[in-house]
């Protein structure tokens, strides 16, 4: 069954460490997203990838960091300069049949939170 | 500058009656329009799409959305709102020649009320 999947659904950082969130799809999409949600902010770019070996910094790049070395695979590591990590972290893809003007489709997120 | 406004947080609806779920929008060019439903705990599904052509589009569940260029707005619709539908639901916006990045507004919670 084709789809996105996050892992781990809920994580925890000590601080000062980094931890990476694993996004893959088997979609066969070239582009790959990472957002943060916060209650009552909506969705916020945090990076986006629009094919294998370039990502480009959304909104809120600051304090944390992608790779995109393979299509299926879009890691995403929140740093230790990253002071306010407590969110829940969603991964898009978006391609296929159709163009630009195809939807994106999420996985199901991962709840980062501090200890 | 491209963004998304949903005005309402919240919209409380009895079960059997209509629910609109209202969005405007800012973009610069040409409007590629989405409308999104997450479940607790969940990623956001793909509910429809206005990309050009009739105004009024349907889409999963039963719901449609109407796009209105004058008033750059929206909304969503559906003319019977069930107690499953409870959710919560956003509209997205990307520009349609250029735009790389899809932008989002912050929500609104819906409830039907059995």
């Amino acid at each position: 069954d084709g789809g996105i999947t996050q892992s781990p659904k809920y994580l925890f950082r000590k601080e000062g460490q980094n931890v990476t969130l694993s996004c893959e799809q088997n979609l066969n999409h070239d582009a790959m997203y990472w957002y943060r949600q916060d209650p009552g902010q909506g969705l916020r770019l945090i990076y986006y990838s629009q094919i294998v070996n370039d990502f480009q910094k959304g909104d809120i790049a600051e304090g944390y960091s992608v790779s995109r070395e393979k299509k299926e695979s879009f890691p995403l590591t929140v740093t230790s300069a990253q002071k306010n990590p407590t969110a829940f972290y969603l991964c898009a893809s978006r391609g296929g049949t159709g163009g630009p003007n195809q939807p994106q489709h999420f996985g199901d997120g991962t709840r980062l939170s501090i200890l | 500058a491209q963004s998304v406004a949903q005005p309402e947080d919240q919209v409380n609806v009895a079960e059997g009656n209509p629910l609109t779920v209202k969005c405007t929008y800012s973009v610069s060019g040409n409007p590629y329009l989405f409308w999104y439903v997450q479940y607790p705990n969940r990623g956001l599904q793909f509910l429809l799409k206005y990309i050009t052509g009739d105004n009024l589009v349907k889409g999963s569940y039963g719901f449609e959305a109407e796009f209105n260029k004058s008033q750059t707005s929206f909304h969503l619709k559906k003319p019977s709102a069930l107690v499953s539908d409870s959710a919560l639901y956003f509209c997205a916006v990307r520009e349609a020649r250029t735009g790389n990045q899809f932008y989002f507004g912050t929500g609104t919670s819906l409830t039907v009320i059995p």
